[in-house]
């Protein structure tokens, strides 16, 4: 079955460090977004991209950045990790051009930031 | 700052009807709205999605008026299992603007 994965799960980093968080589909949709999501915010978008080599800047995308090489992986980095950045981060994909068909979240990455 | 309001929280018990109201003032003209429902430790899962007027499928309605400035899930005879958090989505300007969520409990 199809189906979208984040890797790691789980991660603990120092301040100062560089990390990459995955997001992987196999549906071939060619949106994909990533979110984080904190108490008392909800889900505020970080990035998005309409296909290979597209990428924008979501609401909070300062301290992170996105590379879409393919159609199935869009990486998130933090280039340099703060304790502000501890949350729980989401990915989503999505098909078609409109920009708002069905978002399918993969299951959260949690990161803490020491 | 255009954004996109929800109660913070509701309670209700089963068996009755809930409605979830988002207040989304700047909505884009051709943006639809979305709602979705997340449970603990997982990611938000798509309930139902209109444009206006009325929708309806097997688990939810949404009702949009004419405005569109507003929209209403509404979730008949709910359950304990229905106990979780809804989020609206919906185009402000150039981004996907979600609200900050419902948390509902539905009590026995």
């Amino acid at each position: 079955d199809a189906e979208i994965t984040q890797s790691p799960r789980h991660k603990i980093t120092e301040t100062g460090r560089q990390v990459t968080l995955a997001c992987h589909q196999t549906w071939n949709h060619n949106n994909m977004f990533w979110y984080r999501q904190d108490l008392g915010h909800g889900l505020r978008l970080i990035h998005y991209s309409y296909g290979v080599h597209d990428t924008n800047k979501g609401e909070v995308s300062d301290g992170y950045s996105v590379s879409r090489s393919n159609t199935e992986d869009l990486p998130l980095t933090l280039e340099s990790a703060a304790s502000s950045q501890t949350s729980v981060y989401f990915c989503a994909s999505s098909a078609g051009d409109r920009r708002q068909e069905t978002q399918y979240f993969g299951p959260g990455t949690r990161l803490l930031v020491l | 700052l255009a954004k996109t309001t929800q109660p913070i929280s509701m309670d209700s018990y089963e068996g009755q009807e809930v409605n979830i109201t988002c207040s989304h003032n700047n909505i884009a003209t051709n943006d639809y709205i979305t709602w979705y429902q997340q449970f603990p430790s997982q990611g938000p899962r798509f309930i139902i999605q209109g444009y206006k007027t009325k929708v309806t499928n097997e688990v939810a309605s949404l009702f949009i008026p004419a405005d569109r400035k507003s929209s209403t899930l509404s979730l008949p005879r709910v359950s304990l299992s229905d106990t979780a958090v809804y989020y609206c989505l919906v185009g402000l300007g150039n981004m996907l603007t979600f609200g900050g969520g419902t948390r509902l409990m539905v009590k026995p």
